[in-house]
């Protein structure tokens, strides 16, 4: 398997515009996570998936944040309006259940100017 | 509020053992303890996982006692390349946190020649 899989890798975008970030996980795990990172705040949990649906949003910082998973296959984060604040590098992982461990992506760095 | 405390940063020189200790004071009867390991620029990757007494694998050790409210983290012969920041986790075994990672603020270890 290819492992988790990000794209883009790197975004740069203007204050305001809708950003929209992917993640295919790995084939066979059940659970997905996006996390974001940032020097200030560090490694924070954003919401996670179970069988595509999610089970806890409690880190989603405000209406302006929105994820889905439409299939087991396919997540996607969306920023709208972004702003400044928002940049960070944002990750994703998956694990399956039963399993000891949560495989990462590499990463999308997102800049807001 | 952090469910776990570890030190933010740790300095040792290669060929050393290293042992990073987290405090888990508040660690759910079922909960596991989990170690995480992140390089610059990429996503974290599983390191051990263990709930009592000790576990050792390829990579390092981990020394969890009796009461479980401390887990320890040995790194045997360091060498730079495990210049890393090193995040322990608790992960509950079932009910309705299961699956949930929740990442503290990690300890930065920096290898020196």
């Amino acid at each position: 398997d290819a492992g988790v899989i990000q794209s883009p890798r790197h975004e740069v975008t203007e204050m305001g515009q809708e950003v929209t970030l992917r993640c295919k996980p790995i084939s066979g795990h059940d659970y997905l996570f996006w996390y974001r990172q940032t020097m200030m705040r560090g490694l924070e949990l954003l919401i996670y998936f179970n069988n595509n649906v999610p089970i806890d949003d409690s880190g989603m910082p405000e209406d302006r944040f929105s994820a889905k998973m439409p299939n087991a296959s396919f997540s996607t984060l969306k920023i709208q309006p972004s702003e400044p604040r928002d940049s960070a590098v944002y990750f994703c992982a998956s694990k399956r259940t039963g399993d000891t461990e949560a495989f990462f992506g590499q990463g999308t760095r997102l800049t807001v100017v | 509020l952090a469910k776990t405390t570890q030190p933010i940063s740790m300095d040792s020189y290669e060929g050393q053992e290293v042992n990073i200790t987290c405090s888990h004071n508040n660690i759910a009867t079922n909960d596991y303890i989990t170690w995480y390991q992140q390089f610059p620029s990429q996503g974290p990757r599983f390191i051990i996982q263990g709930y009592k007494t000790k576990v050792t694998n390829e990579v390092a050790s981990l020394f969890i006692p009796a009461d479980r409210k401390s887990s320890t983290l040995s790194l045997p012969r360091v060498s730079l390349s495990d210049t890393a920041v090193y995040y322990c986790l608790e992960e509950a075994a079932g009910g309705t946190s299961y699956g949930k990672l929740t990442f503290g603020q990690g300890t930065i270890l920096t290898v020196h020649p």
